[in-house]
């Protein structure tokens, strides 16, 4: 089965910060895809980036970047000088055929950034 | 304006009394889910849908109905609403694609509280 680990609970920065929120994966498959959702404090979940598995190159877009290593199964989220307007919930995801297209979702790590 | 619409917002019921939590997409996604957010638990899908009357379980089914007669709507029913039903339920949709997995699209979410 696939798991997804965000092993940061809770993350708080200083506006202007760099910030990395981790996002561990466990598979067998080699056919997969990876998510990045953000929850921002009014509820809505708003897709980010997705990303296949035979895909390794990191995508930058504006202040966000992302690093996808296989040899760690990991898929980092980085915030460049990170802004009041970031502070969300941020979730990593996990999907393919074999999981019938469910997102399976890490348990989100809250961003807090303060002026 | 692509979107997933999700009616009610908010809800608070009694224990016992049958509701239902309509969902609407207008993408023309073949693919829709439900899923419930709790706190500590993350999100978890409840349903999925792969087209017209094709549902199946995802990871916790038990307490849910959904049908899907036409494509663009997916009703969530609870028949006996429990407590342990109060939730934050999100409804979401996606294209599906040969050969790949497509990001989906989620509601505004409906807040649910059965006492």
């Amino acid at each position: 089965a696939q798991k997804v680990t965000q092993a940061q609970t809770e993350i708080s920065v200083v506006e202007k910060e760099d910030v990395t929120l981790d996002c561990v994966y466990e598979t067998r498959d080699t056919t997969y895809y990876l998510f990045w959702y953000k929850q921002p404090p009014s509820g809505e979940l708003v897709f980010l980036i997705r990303r296949n598995s035979f895909d390794e190159q990191n995508e930058i877009s504006g202040r966000y970047s992302w690093n996808f290593q296989k040899s760690t199964s990991s898929f980092n989220f980085t915030i460049t000088a990170s802004q009041v307007v970031d502070s969300a919930v941020y979730f990593c995801a996990f999907s393919n055929s074999n999981s019938g297209y469910a997102l399976n979702f890490g348990k989100g790590t809250s961003l807090l950034v303060t002026p | 304006e692509a979107q997933v619409t999700q009616n009610p917002r908010y809800l608070i019921t009694v224990t016992g009394k049958k509701l239902t939590v309509t969902c609407s997409q207008n993408m023309n996604h073949e693919y829709m889910s439900w899923y419930r957010q709790d706190p500590g638990l993350g999100l978890r899908q409840i349903y999925y849908s792969m087209n017209v009357e094709v549902t199946d379980k995802g990871d916790v089914p038990e307490g849910y109905k959904v049908s899907r007669k036409e494509k663009r709507n997916f009703p969530l029913i609870l028949e006996s609403p429990s407590p342990n039903q109060t939730s934050l339920y999100f409804c979401a949709s996606s294209s599906l694609v040969p050969g790949t997995v497509t990001e989906a699209f989620f509601g505004q979410g409906t807040r649910l509280t059965v006492v």
